[in-house]
């Protein structure tokens, strides 16, 4: 399978700031990327895309950033509540159709 | 949004038993379902990839004939673990995409626990 990883596998934010989740991939090949969101016991949650053809996309309280470059990741939370604690991860295909997953980021919201 | 199932949620078995999962989209066609096994505090590691009404092609490194894996209708994906021993305890998630979708469109059940004792 591919290597995708992160570099900070805890965070801890106070409520209410933001939060930044980093991922390096390996692929170079990969052109679709999506993060997940996983509570404990539960299954992964889709929260945004990207594919390999934008370095930017906003959705609610959340933006993902790629720097296709330096095959890096980021995910940010803006106004960090205590809902979104939970461990993150992303994910690559390099395929089209099977996904890699990153070793995660479990992060802690301090209220 | 779309639903998967799995069943059960968690189960307990003797060393050199054989446990079966079911994976279900409740509310779709599955033409493709994915199968990963999470240990705690690790990540998602895809096992295989199953396509309706052929063979699963498994990742370099996973047992085809330890984890057997049948995707028999469009709605149901079976993992079965073959004489399951204290190593393969782990969390085993299934996810599934219906044909012609967009890629982010590949739901996760909510996973089984399996607990080999």
């Amino acid at each position: 399978g591919e290597s995708v990883g992160l570099h900070l596998p805890t965070l801890s934010v106070q409520e209410g700031d933001n939060s930044i989740i980093n991922c390096a991939y390996s692929n170079s090949a990969s052109d679709y990327f999506i993060w997940y969101k996983q509570e404990s016991g539960k299954g992964p949650q889709f929260i945004i895309d990207i594919r390999s053809n934008m370095d930017k996309r906003q959705g609610q309280r959340v933006t993902v950033l790629l720097n296709k470059t330096v095959k890096h990741l980021s995910l940010q939370i803006a106004a960090t509540q205590p809902g979104d604690s939970a461990v993150y991860f992303c994910a690559e295909t390099p395929t089209g159709n099977q996904f890699y997953f990153g070793t995660g980021t479990s992060l802690t919201v301090i209220p | 949004g779309a639903v998967v199932s799995q069943h059960p949620s968690w189960v307990i078995c003797k060393s050199g038993t054989s446990v079966k999962i079911e994976c279900r989209s409740l509310d779709f066609q599955a033409t493709t379902m994915f199968w990963y096994r999470q240990f705690p505090k690790q990540s998602l590691m895809l096992m295989a990839t199953s396509n309706e009404g052929s063979k699963a092609t498994y990742e370099q490194g996973v047992e085809k004939d330890k984890f057997l894996i049948n995707h028999a209708s469009l709605t149901l994906s079976t993992l079965t673990v073959t004489s399951a021993h204290p190593e393969d305890s782990s969390f085993y998630i299934c996810s599934a995409r219906a044909a012609a979708v967009a890629l982010r469109a590949q739901y996760f059940g909510p996973g089984t626990r399996l607990t080999v004792t």
